[in-house]
């Protein structure tokens, strides 16, 4: 079945260090964005790329950094700049096919803690 | 950017009961979406409106937009604790950048 991954479930860091959180689909979708949501905040978008090799910020993007060299993965970095990385963050994809919006979905998200 | 004010920010119903949560946009909503979400999952989709005066439904859960396109209702009939969660709504602004904004969400309690 098609769908979106997020791995790892649960990540813990140390302050000040880099971490990775992967996000990959299979549902041949263009468009791929990374959220955070923290309790009270409803979801904020941190980064969102709508073809490979190109990506945008989204309303909280510093601190953050993305990639886009797949079109089935769209991986996640959490700098030692950004000031309170713990939060639970979920990636969404969507099809994008002649500005005819469609449904998007969902991964099961990755809880960061940093410690 | 697009800002959706989601109201209330909690509810806590008897089970059986009828229900409704509203999100209002600033601006004109192009696509507005409903999702659900149980704590510390992903979100599930409901429904997706598009045209003002649309109604959509989907078990006991029904969804409206108004005809000016600003604000969306949520509406649940006969609640059950199955329906517990936090809802969240969300809109794209259109044009040619889609990306979805989000309310900051209704945390509903349903009690048997």
């Amino acid at each position: 079945d098609g769908g979106i991954t997020q791995s790892p479930k649960y990540l813990f860091r140390k302050e000040g260090q880099n971490v990775t959180l992967s996000c990959e689909q299979n549902l041949n979708h263009d468009a791929m964005y990374w959220y955070r949501q923290d309790p009270g905040q409803g979801l904020r978008l941190i980064y969102y790329s709508q073809i490979v090799n190109d990506f945008q910020k989204g309303d909280i993007a510093e601190g953050y950094s993305v990639s886009r060299e797949k079109k089935e993965s769209f991986p996640l970095t959490v700098t030692s700049a950004q000031k309170n990385p713990t939060a639970f963050y979920l990636c969404a994809s969507r099809m994008q096919a002649n500005h005819h919006v469609y449904g998007y979905t969902f991964g099961s998200g990755t809880r960061l803690t940093v410690v | 950017s697009q800002e959706l004010e989601q109201s209330p920010q909690s509810l806590i119903v008897q089970e059986g009961k009828n229900l409704t949560i509203n999100c209002t946009s600033s601006k004109t909503l192009y696509g507005l979406y409903w999702y659900k979400q149980k704590y510390g999952e992903g979100l599930i989709f409901l429904m997706m409106l598009q045209k003002g005066g649309e109604e959509k439904s989907h078990e006991k859960i029904t969804a409206k937009l108004d005809e000016k396109k600003q604000q969306s209702s949520l509406h649940i009939t006969a609640s059950q604790p199955s329906h517990a969660g936090i809802y969240l709504c969300g809109a794209d602004g259109g044009g040619s950048n889609y990306k979805l904004t989000f309310g900051k969400g209704t945390l509903l309690t349903v009690n048997p």
